[in-house]
């Protein structure tokens, strides 16, 4: 199984929105709707931001939201802050019963 | 609070097996609401399913690795572990441990992750 593909990095001043694709086939992204997304610090374990394309976990600031189109999935930071500078990664079920992740985007807050 | 804590060698030699077990605290691995996931990141790279387990034994393996790879639950001691196979270099990598709801597909809690390094 492929990796999804995502930007291998993406940057913004605080206070803009910025968004993330991970581009998938019709046998993961496209097919279910269980793409995830994590954040990740640099030495730090990932974070779950995002689940079931658009589901926010308690505590996630509304700041962070999902979307899917077709076989790409995109996360949307509004007002950027520092605090989100760091590694994100998609994450999809795929139809042979496994989980495959994203390439991966480092966010850069300028 | 539920907590994962990976544990096991930080160094394996080649064509050895590396063995790593995640304990479960605040919560046990028996109930019918989770699964259990382990997960790698190799240095300055992106994350990897390795596997996931269900406490009935029921498991799941990334088909790149099914032919080395074991995951098994201890539910007695709230454990599950991972076994991998004659390991390479490629095999370095950051290993974690996770919980993915039941009837979900996300890991919504994740051990602090340890490092193996494969090395003669």
């Amino acid at each position: 199984q492929s990796a999804l593909t995502q930007p291998a990095s993406v940057s913004g001043s605080p206070g803009q929105s910025i968004t993330i694709s991970c581009t998938g086939t019709s046998s993961d992204v496209g097919d279910y709707n269980s793409v995830s997304w994590y954040r990740q610090h640099p030495g730090k374990a990932p974070k779950l931001m995002i689940y079931d394309v658009t589901n926010r976990p308690s505590g996630v600031s509304i700041r962070f939201s999902g979307s899917k189109s077709g076989n790409t999935a995109s996360l949307t930071i509004s007002g950027l802050q520092a605090e989100d500078e760091a590694d994100y990664y998609c994450c999809s079920y795929t139809s042979s019963n496994t989980y495959v992740f994203g390439t991966g985007t480092k966010v850069t807050v300028l | 609070q539920l907590q994962l804590q990976e544990s096991g060698p930080g160094l394996v030699r080649p064509s050895e097996t590396l063995s790593l077990t995640c304990s479960v605290s605040g919560g046990s691995i028996s109930i019918n609401s989770y699964y259990w996931v382990w997960i790698r990141q190799p240095p300055g790279k992106g994350l990897e399913w390795l596997g996931t387990i269900y406490y009935t034994g029921r498991t799941y393996y990334n088909p790149s690795l099914k032919s080395r790879v074991t995951i098994s639950a201890d539910t007695s001691k709230d454990q599950f572990s991972l076994n991998l196979r004659s390991v390479t270099a490629a095999d370095t990598a950051v290993y974690y441990c996770a919980r993915q709801p039941f009837g979900h597909y996300h890991m919504d809690v994740w051990g602090k992750g340890t490092t193996v390094a494969v090395s003669s």
